[in-house]
């Protein structure tokens, strides 16, 4: 069968109250970071990205912020609800001269009502 | 809806009995992707196909090969499935294969190995 995976970091919160959800990434020329959620069974979603040009990007009810210096990049969920519950990762684009986007561990967000 | 579409949704197969998923999108983008995710683990890159420019991963075992046949589909053929190979297959697609933006995903294919 399928081998045991690792135990994904987890963050529980309450409904309406904000999360953040943070990812330390690996090579210092990524120049594009993206944010997937991944609902159980299902494929990665796209949620908002952000470029290496940029220090913050801002959707509907999400944030990405990007520090560059300390290699550090955030999700923030607004007012959070209970169908945002989900694992989050975080993806890197590797600046190899072509698209690759290599996959944080993930983070799985619990709402309760 | 222009979308990412992956055949079967769960795959049973024995140890080491070939088996083929499949993967069509609607979106016309020139590059697909293969993952696999194993079990609360990061989606990991196999290989990539831009046009019919085929793109190993360098850690891909050779177990693992796909077949690209036009614009729409790609396959992922597994020769001699183990039980360490039992995990979620997703394919991805994006636009372009330079100018970096967001890979659109399937629904995956879920393999299991008895």
């Amino acid at each position: 069968g399928e081998s045991v995976g690792l135990h994904l970091p987890t963050l529980s919160v309450q409904e309406g109250d904000n999360s953040i959800i943070n990812c330390a990434y690996s090579n210092s020329a990524s120049d594009y970071f993206i944010w997937y959620k991944q609902e159980s069974g299902k494929g990665p979603q796209f949620i908002i990205d952000i470029r290496s040009n940029m220090d913050k990007r801002q959707g509907q009810r999400v944030t990405v912020l990007l520090n560059k210096t300390v290699k550090h990049l955030s999700l923030q969920i607004a007012a959070t609800q209970p169908g945002d519950s989900a694992v989050y990762f975080c993806a890197e684009n590797p600046d190899t001269g072509f698209q690759k986007l290599v996959f944080g561990t993930g983070t799985r967000l619990l709402v309760s009502p | 809806d222009a979308m990412v579409i992956q055949n079967p949704r769960y795959q049973v197969t024995q140890f080491g009995k070939p088996v083929t998923l499949s993967c069509s999108q609607t979106l016309n983008h020139n590059v697909m992707y293969w993952y696999q995710q194993k079990s609360s683990q990061a989606p990991k890159l196999l290989f990539h196909y831009y046009d019919k420019d085929f793109n190993n991963e360098a850690d891909t075992p050779d177990n693992f090969q796909s077949r690209r046949p036009n614009t729409s589909f790609c396959f992922l053929d597994i020769r001699s499935p183990g039980l360490g190979d039992a995990a979620m297959y997703l394919c991805a697609t994006s636009r372009d294969r330079v100018y970096v933006n967001e890979q659109f995903f399937g629904p995956g294919t879920r393999l299991t190995v008895l």
